[in-house]
């Protein structure tokens, strides 16, 4: 089993439509990072959170450690939010990040 | 500041030469990290200095791979000889690390590799 899951995988909505994609995690951990990778593009960090809540224009992130869980949700989506979203984990010792497997959204206009 | 820096953004090379990548970490970070990411694979850390100096190295896939920090501002990701199976897309990323606190974690715009 891996250390982190996400979940969908893939997912596909209409503009306008609320999306939700979760993260499930294995280890302690310090912190929780949402990242976004276009298309052939880079990888860029969207959040880096290790409780409660934190938002930036359409996006929110969501943290419970207790539960092991993170959700990133986008509100309003529209196509150029097509991306991959990958959640991933600083361990609680050490600096490195340990990955989910990504979340495919195609956002149809 | 103009971000995390990555030379060349394309290298194509055939089996069995040296290949050299290069990074800039922004300027006042203190960890930076080598990553490779593979459609089968993902993302995977292959090492990661600390104030230049290498404190995880598990993810270098075996002796082929080499890396070099030798001042703060310069990194390089060295592959001798290069093989087929080493064509990814390899990043690296930057960041302040304070203790346990991490901020300004940033990726570069990654060099897609691809050894025919």
């Amino acid at each position: 089993k891996n250390e982190v899951e996400q979940s969908p995988q893939n997912l596909t909505a209409q503009e306008g439509e609320f999306i939700t994609i979760n993260c499930s995690y294995s280890v302690g951990i310090s912190a929780l990072h949402w990242l976004q990778q276009h298309p052939g593009g880079g990888i860029v960090s969207l959040f880096m959170l290790s409780s409660g809540k934190k938002k930036h224009g359409r996006l929110i992130a969501t943290i419970n450690i207790q539960e092991k869980h993170s959700s990133l949700h986008i509100t309003a989506s529209h196509p150029r939010d097509s991306a991959v979203y990958i959640c991933a984990v600083f361990r609680a010792a050490g600096n490195k990040l340990t990955f989910g497997g990504g979340t495919r959204v195609l956002v149809k206009p | 500041d103009a971000g995390v820096i990555q030379s060349p953004r394309h290298e194509v090379t055939e089996m069995g030469q040296e290949v050299t990548l290069r990074c800039k970490p922004i300027s006042g970070h203190n960890s930076l990290f080598w990553y490779r990411q593979t459609m089968m694979r993902g993302l995977e850390l292959l090492i990661y200095f600390n104030n230049n100096v290498p404190i995880d190295d598990s993810g270098m896939p075996e002796d082929r791979f080499s890396a070099k920090m030798p001042n703060a501002s310069f990194s390089t990701l060295k592959i001798q000889p290069s093989e087929p199976r080493d064509s990814a897309v390899y990043f690296c990323a930057s960041s302040l690390a304070m203790g346990a606190r991490i901020s300004g974690y940033t990726f570069g715009s990654g060099t897609r590799l691809t050894v025919v």
